[in-house]
This record gives C-alpha cells, sequence and structure tokens, in this order.
C-alpha cells in the first residue's frame, strides 16, 4: 500500500485528453514539490514533470501537471500511441523522511 | 550524462552484495544521489539517498541492512547490499541530480536458493 494513490490504469483514444491523479498527505505533497516519471518496459524512467509544474528540455507541452493541497494530476493532452507508459508520481515525505513513489498507473492508449 | 550500474548478481538469501553506479559528465558529490528499484510486477520503490552534504537516508524496508556511501575520487556511488531477502529481488537504479532527472540503465538483483 503506497503512501501516495494513484489509480492502477487510465485509458484514452489518441487525440484525447487523459489526466492521472495522485493523493497524498501534508507531510508529502501537502509539504513538498511533486515530480512525475514515464515509465516504458525495458527501460529507465524518465524525470516527465519537476517542481509541480516543470517540463525538462525535451518534454512535449502535451504534458502538463498541478498540484493543490495534498494532491496533484499529471494531464496529457493530444494522447498519441507512444505515450502508452506506466507513470509514477513521486515526493519527498517528511515524516518518513524519505522519497515515496505513488504505486503507478499503467496508460492505454486504445 | 551518464549513470553506469554495476555488480547485479544471482545471490542466495542471507548473502552480500556491492552496487556501483559509476558517472561520466555529472559529479555525484555536487548532486543528491539515490538508489530506486522496482521489483518483477511491482511498481518503483526508492531504496536510499545521499545527499550533497554526505548525510544518508534509508527506506524502513532495507534499515540496517542496506548502506548507501560515495567515492568522490572516483565518482562513483555504491549501495552495500547484506542480509540479502527473496524480497529485495529487483532491477537497482542509480538516479541523481537536482530534481532526480539522471537515470542509469539499472542493474538485476536477484536473490534466490
Amino acid at each position: 500500500q503506497s503512501v501516495l494513490t494513484q489509480p492502477p490504469s487510465a485509458s484514452g483514444t489518441p487525440g484525447q485528453r487523459v489526466t492521472i491523479s495522485c493523493s497524498g498527505s501534508t507531510s508529502n505533497i501537502g509539504r513538498n514539490i511533486v515530480n512525475w516519471y514515464q515509465h516504458l518496459p525495458g527501460t529507465a524512467p524518465k524525470l516527465l514533470m519537476y517542481y509541480n509544474n516543470q517540463r525538462p528540455f525535451g518534454v512535449p507541452d502535451r504534458f502538463s501537471a498541478s498540484k493543490s493541497g495534498t494532491s496533484a494530476s499529471l494531464a496529457i493532452s493530444g494522447l498519441q500511441s507512444e505515450d502508452e507508459a506506466d507513470y509514477y508520481c513521486a515526493v519527498w515525505d517528511d515524516n518518513l523522511h524519505g522519497l515515496v513513489f505513488g504505486g503507478g498507473t499503467k496508460l492505454t492508449v486504445l | 550524462v551518464q549513470l553506469v550500474e554495476s555488480g547485479g548478481d544471482l545471490i542466495q538469501p542471507g548473502g552480500s552484495l556491492r552496487l556501483s553506479c559509476a558517472a561520466s559528465e555529472f559529479i555525484v558529490g555536487n548532486n543528491n544521489m539515490s538508489w530506486v528499484r522496482q521489483a518483477p510486477g511491482r511498481g518503483l520503490e526508492w531504496v536510499s539517498v545521499i545527499h550533497v552534504d554526505g548525510t544518508t537516508d534509508l527506506a524502513d524496508s532495507v534499515r540496517g541492512r542496506l548502506t548507501i556511501f560515495r567515492d568522490t575520487s572516483k565518482n562513483t556511488v555504491y549501495l552495500q547490499m547484506n542480509s540479502l531477502r527473496a524480497e529485495d529481488t529487483a532491477i537497482y537504479y542509480c538516479v541523481g541530480g537536482v530534481p532526480p532527472i539522471h537515470w542509469g540503465q539499472g542493474t538485476l538483483v536477484t536473490v534466490s536458493s
């Protein structure tokens, strides 16, 4: 049972907009910055969003993220087949004194 | 930037292993360096971090058995793994940077008799 709660799965058709939620608490999301990772099978995870809503160089602006209170969300607009992957939120937890990951959301492009 | 992990192996329960993460075009001593693992069929799990100031933090699941340390002269971070258990079986990734943007390709640790 992860400290951060994500839906186990999400889906959409090409061109659609999908959102993935990440619910935490005051000891993690409520106080610290949230990063998002994209993980394709057989590859290393890739930092997708950092500092709550910033995109690293090279990440398309179809990806966006936000944070409010103890929840965060990742949005993908103009869904493409190559977006099919696992997505994880991650944030430092002050009570656990460690980094925590969400359980991951498997995104399927129908 | 390149992070290259090594040291993964098949090891019996109770055994020890040391993982290495060698960095190039990146100074480990100037960055937070973490180990993150993924067990078969499971999600990502943070294991440990060594901060820029040299202090360390460990996940509860590995405290007392795993230790992270670095050798700045070799620009390498290590994960010393003792008293290994079947549940430690995973791909272990080295992660560095602020934010943690750089990931190695991972090294596989299998704990089994």
